[in-house]
């Protein structure tokens, strides 16, 4: 079964502070793996994609890798901002069409001053 | 460029009661979707237009039906609103299938 699964749930760090999002998978076949922002009461905005031969990826203080072989990812953000503070949702896209994303149910970050 | 925008925001409405939630993208962009967002659990693909002309169910699409109105637009119509549609919905776009979708800011609707 496709399935996406995220940890942990919910994070509290202190601005300034590094955190690290983990992200496993079972989708198949592989095509991507996307993480998106979601600030509260908006749409989730797109962070990074990454495809097979990627294993890293930054967007600023995000950054994300991915390991095919063990189906597993992470972003990192490095020097939090209190502006962090969001639910982010780790994508897989799998190789079949449009009904083919598969989403995780998201790690609710809070930054506290 | 406004990208994905949903219309209304807010809406209460109540048990049998229609509604249709408009999605317009300037983007250009060939593929639409409808998700809707549940408290615990990840988005869930309600219905996708691949193309102008072409629509498709996704995971959950009982209770709705969709309009490719034309490439700008995707609408979402509820018949006979039940409690169980209380949700967040959002409309997404992409270029083509598989590739980055961007959202829009969703719709929040209570059925009481």
């Amino acid at each position: 079964k496709n399935q996406v699964e995220q940890s942990p749930q919910s994070l509290i760090i202190l601005e300034g502070k590094n955190c690290t999002l983990q992200c496993n998978y079972t989708v198949s076949p592989f095509s991507n793996l996307r993480w998106y922002k979601q600030d509260t009461g908006r749409g989730p905005v797109s962070l990074t994609i990454m495809t097979f031969s990627e294993n890293t990826k930054s967007n600023g203080r995000y950054t994300a890798t991915l390991d095919a072989d063990t189906k597993q990812s992470s972003l990192h953000i490095t020097a939090s901002q209190l502006s962090d503070s969001a639910s982010y949702i780790c994508v897989v896209s799998a190789l079949t069409g449009a009904n083919n994303l598969f989403f995780g149910t998201g790690t609710r970050l809070t930054v506290i001053p | 460029n406004a990208g994905v925008t949903q219309t209304p925001k807010f809406q209460v409405l109540k048990t049998g009661q229609s509604m249709t939630l408009q999605c317009a993208q300037d983007m250009n962009h060939n593929s639409m979707y409808w998700y809707r967002q549940d408290p615990g659990m990840g988005l869930r693909l309600i219905y996708y237009s691949a193309s102008e002309g072409t629509t498709d169910k996704g995971e959950v699409p009982n209770g709705y039906n969709v309009s490719r109105l034309n490439k700008r637009e995707f609408s979402l119509r509820l018949e006979s609103a039940a409690p169980s549609q209380t949700s967040v919905y959002f409309c997404a776009s992409s270029p083509n299938v598989d590739t980055e979708a961007f959202f829009g800011q969703g719709t929040r609707l209570t059925v009481v």
